[in-house]
């Protein structure tokens, strides 16, 4: 069993829906909570960096951190077609700075 | 802020030979810098993590003698892929962390072809 599982999609959506991914852990040491965006033949850029359980929200998205249930979520509202991209997320540990467990990354499709 | 940069972008280079890739912090200073690999339609694996002055520690499975990095400065780091492979052909991405906290800030990416 992978340590952090994500559902490879294609996730389609039509432009202005709510985009609703999530990952499932099986490591209760989990602290902090990133998700990433990329696109084709391009490296990851941070979208969301939180700590902990809740949520946080930063423009259109909305990222929320369940860790009782080791359930971790991203919410993209009124999507845009430059929203399509593979969205990755990972999780790492306090006393292990940087050495992220990526999950296997959802592609989205956003369509006019 | 937090850009990271990496070069080549792309890379063609015949089995038995080779490659350096370069990646560089350029507007902080990145105590820590990972090299991951990248197979299509696959998610990111960890290579190894290389904090400036040290040798890099590797993830298991991951052949240093192979994979050679250097983190040399606080702002730049090379992975040289030695005696590539066809197998070696890949999406190799950096990243780099100031240390302070756990973001870590990716590089471009860099795709590797073994012919």
């Amino acid at each position: 069993q992978k340590e952090v599982e994500q559902d490879p999609g294609p996730l389609s959506v039509p432009e202005g829906a709510i985009v609703s991914l999530n990952c499932t852990y099986s490591n209760s040491a989990f602290q902090y909570f990133m998700w990433y965006r990329q696109y084709s033949r391009k490296g990851p850029e941070l979208l969301m960096y939180t700590y902990s359980s809740g949520n946080k929200e930063d423009g259109r998205f909305t990222a929320q951190v369940d860790k009782s249930s080791k359930y971790i979520s991203l919410f993209i509202r009124d999507s845009q077609p430059s929203d399509s991209a593979t969205y990755l997320c990972a999780m790492t540990l306090t006393d292990s700075w940087g050495k992220f467990q990526f999950g296997a990354g959802t592609q989205v499709v956003v369509t006019p | 802020g937090a850009v990271v940069s990496q070069h080549p972008s792309w890379v063609i280079c015949k089995s038995g030979t080779s490659v350096k890739i370069e990646c560089r912090s350029l507007d902080f200073q990145a105590t820590t810098m990972f090299w991951y690999r990248q197979f299509p339609k696959q998610s990111l694996m960890l290579m190894a993590t290389s904090n400036e002055g040290s040798k890099a520690t590797y993830e298991q499975g991951v052949e240093k003698d192979k994979f050679l990095i250097n983190h040399a400065s606080l702002t730049l780091s090379t992975l040289t892929v030695t005696s590539a492979h066809p197998e070696d052909s890949s999406f190799y991405i950096c990243s780099a962390s100031d240390g302070a906290q756990a973001e870590q800030y990716f590089g471009p990416g860099t795709r590797l072809t073994v012919t």
